[in-house]
């Protein structure tokens, strides 16, 4: 069974630092890019950083110098270093894998999707 | 970024009724955009990606169209497991922003 397990949430102070972790399993983890998206309580969805398969990352704006996502293949694991932290990051993170089919007949463009989400971390930045 | 506005951002509907939620680019995205389903306290569920393709058991009654920077889901007979947000999300470039949500509810 296809299974991303988040861990490392909790309460933090403002300026503070966590890192969250995903455990994957089920899967080749190597071969997926993955993505963490957070969802602040009673708001929408953000797409806060991503990490192709070989570990190039992205970064949304409003986390861009704080977090730093990371990624060891050999051990099946995506990592969230937060730094820096403020209030406005409290929120769930979630762990997604993030999985592509081919949008032309040659492959030479693929669509991308979050297809796979763990249950989430919970993270609280608060004095 | 490329911003992403849904509308309505929240809808009334009975068992049966055919819905529609929109979902608007800031920018061309081609058919880079997928439909998610959020049910309350759970974890967000891929329906639809590449515009118009259903994910692997989804239910037939939901459908998504457009290209470019217009798009709709589609459910086309609500079921009352249907009752939740739906976010439109696009995939052309990073960061791979939402849309802000729409809520379906029970009339």
């Amino acid at each position: 069974e296809v299974e991303l397990v988040e861990s490392g949430g909790g309460l933090v102070q403002p300026g503070g630092s966590l890192r969250l972790s995903c455990d994957a399993s089920g899967f080749t983890f190597g071969s997926y890019s993955m993505t963490w998206v957070r969802q602040a309580p009673g708001k929408g969805l953000e797409w806060v950083s991503y990490s192709s398969s070989t570990g190039a990352p992205y970064y949304a704006d409003s986390v861009k110098g704080r977090f730093t996502i990371s990624r060891d293949n050999a051990k099946n694991s995506l990592y969230l270093q937060m730094n820096s932290l403020r209030a406005e990051d409290t929120a769930v993170y979630y762990c997604v894998r993030e999985a592509g089919s081919c949008a032309t007949t040659s492959c030479s463009h693929y669509y991308y999707y979050l297809d796979v989400w763990g249950q989430g971390t919970a993270v609280t930045v608060s004095s | 970024d490329i911003q992403m506005t849904q509308s309505p951002s929240s809808l009334s509907a009975s068992i049966g009724d055919r819905v529609t939620i929109t979902c608007r680019a800031s920018q061309t995205l081609n058919e880079y955009l997928n439909w998610y389903q959020q049910k309350s306290g759970k974890v967000p569920k891929l329906l639809i990606y590449g515009a118009s393709r259903l994910q692997s058991g989804v239910p037939s009654r939901f459908s998504g169209s457009g290209s470019g920077t217009d798009f709709t889901l589609t459910i086309s007979s609500m079921q009352p497991e249907d009752f939740a947000t739906y976010y439109c999300q696009q995939s052309y470039s990073t960061p791979y922003t939402f849309g802000q949500g729409t809520k379906l509810e029970i009339k």
